[in-house]
């Protein structure tokens, strides 16, 4: 069975850019998370999707960022613009009930 | 406010038994977690207790007082690959609050 899957694993963009990340969770994990780690600093969280609403999305930065899971199924979040505070590695993580699984990450640099 | 302590590091000896305490203060409980994450990779799923008491998985147990705010993850026969950082995770109702982790360095 594949795991949680992130694409890109490493992204560099200069400040004012956007980012697009996706996360394809487990089949059939209604839930699904988005978290950041900065670095030295503990794994956050971002939101939550259950399908394709949005449970929880308390822990969004701000509205630079933009989630999306449409149809319920893969997850997107986007940075735009970027800005040098948003640098960090990103996890996904999806799950049943309550063991979640995590993706790999996705390191993003801000220049 | 939401917070969860644990220590920084942790040293400890091959084949010995060590304790990671973290205790929490949270404005909703439904659960607490543990993960393990090696340096550069995902956290992945060690224990979970909801109800007080002690859960054992192997060589991993983890006890929950929801009075006291408390618990612990025990390792016992520790192995070098256990070395990583463990982190202690409370769930809210639909979100999960984490610790900074703890660094645990098993020496030969």
């Amino acid at each position: 069975e594949a795991g949680v899957t992130q694409f890109p694993s490493h992204s560099v963009i200069e400040k004012g850019q956007t980012v697009t990340l996706r996360c394809d969770p487990i089949s059939g994990h209604d839930n699904l998370y988005w978290y950041r780690r900065v670095m030295g600093k503990e794994i956050k969280f971002l939101l939550h999707f259950v399908k394709e609403s949005k449970q929880d999305e308390s822990g969004m930065p701000n509205n630079r960022f933009l989630a999306e899971r449409t149809g319920g199924t893969y997850s997107t979040l986007k940075v735009q613009p970027a800005e040098l505070e948003d640098s960090g590695v990103y996890f996904c993580a999806s799950s049943q009930v309550n063991e979640q699984f995590f993706g790999p990450g996705t390191r993003l640099t801000v220049l | 406010g939401q917070n969860i302590d644990q220590p920084t590091e942790m040293t400890a000896t091959e084949g010995a038994i060590v304790q990671i305490n973290c205790t929490y203060q949270t404005s909703g409980f439904n659960g607490l977690f543990w993960y393990q994450q090696h340096a550069g990779e995902a956290p992945t799923f060690l224990s979970y207790n909801v109800l007080d008491g002690l859960e054992e998985k192997g060589r991993f147990s983890s006890f929950l007082s929801r009075s006291k705010g408390y618990s612990y993850l025990l390792l016992k026969e520790l192995q070098m690959k256990d070395s990583a950082s463990y982190l202690c995770a409370v769930k809210q109702t639909y979100k999960y609050i984490f610790g900074t982790g703890t660094r645990l360095k098993v020496l030969a």
